[in-house]
């Protein structure tokens, strides 16, 4: 049971935009910033989304993400085959003392 | 350019005490950031193992704690972790990763599958 809680199979068409959400709590999501990992097939995750909104250098921005309050969202518009990925949340844990992940989103491109 | 090799025995005997190591290459390790391991049970998602800074403060998921230590290397520019008291559970690819700038895991190792089987 992951501490932060992601829809485990959305779906979208090609050019669609789809949200994955990521729900936590006061002690992860709601007092710290969020990032997001993308993890293609057979690959090490890669880092999407950083400090809840930011995009590293070389992240399209089709990818955005935001914050309210102790859960996150991010979203993906012109949505193409290449996106079919798994997407995981993670967040520092104020309580736990670390960093807790979500339990991943596997989006399909249908 | 930080680049990350993670490297181990691929297979471990139940109670044992599972090792790898992680090679920092284009990057000191005494450059004021944490590294980290991270591992992913076949199929399953991402679990935060813990984090090490070069000055040796370390953070622990506390589901591993009593039985993982991380320990930095500076002059081998290398890190690593044991993991004592092995079971089929602890089958995982394990990820060392570069928590850099951005508070993130901005950079990661290619991952090393461990199997836990006698």
């Amino acid at each position: 049971q992951s501490v932060l809680t992601q829809p485990p199979s959305p779906s979208g068409t090609p050019g669609q935009r789809v949200t994955i959400s990521c729900s936590g709590s006061s002690s992860n999501i709601g007092s710290n910033s969020v990032n997001w990992y993308q993890q293609l097939p057979g690959t090490a995750p890669k880092l999407l989304i950083y400090n809840t909104n930011q995009r590293p250098s070389g992240v399209p921005d089709r990818f955005s993400g935001s914050k309210s309050g102790t859960s996150a969202s991010l979203a993906i518009s012109g949505l193409q085959s290449d996106d079919e990925a798994d997407y995981y949340c993670a967040a520092w844990d104020d309580s736990l003392n670390g960093v807790v992940f979500g339990g991943g989103s596997k989006l399909t491109v249908l | 350019q930080v680049q990350l090799q993670e490297w181990g025995p691929g297979l471990v005997k139940p109670s044992e005490t599972l090792s790898l190591t992680c090679a920092v290459s284009g990057h000191s390790i005494r450059s004021g950031h944490y590294w980290g391991w991270i591992r992913q049970p076949p199929g399953m998602g991402l679990e935060w193992i813990g984090s090490i800074h070069h000055s040796g403060t370390n953070h622990y998921n506390p589901s591993f704690k009593s039985r993982v230590t991380i320990s930095i290397h500076t002059s081998k520019n290398q890190f690593s972790l044991k993991m004592n008291s092995v079971t089929a559970a602890d089958t995982a690819l394990y990820y060392c990763a570069f928590y850099g700038d951005f508070d993130a895991f901005d950079v990661w190792g290619q991952g090393t599958m461990v199997t836990v089987s006698s």
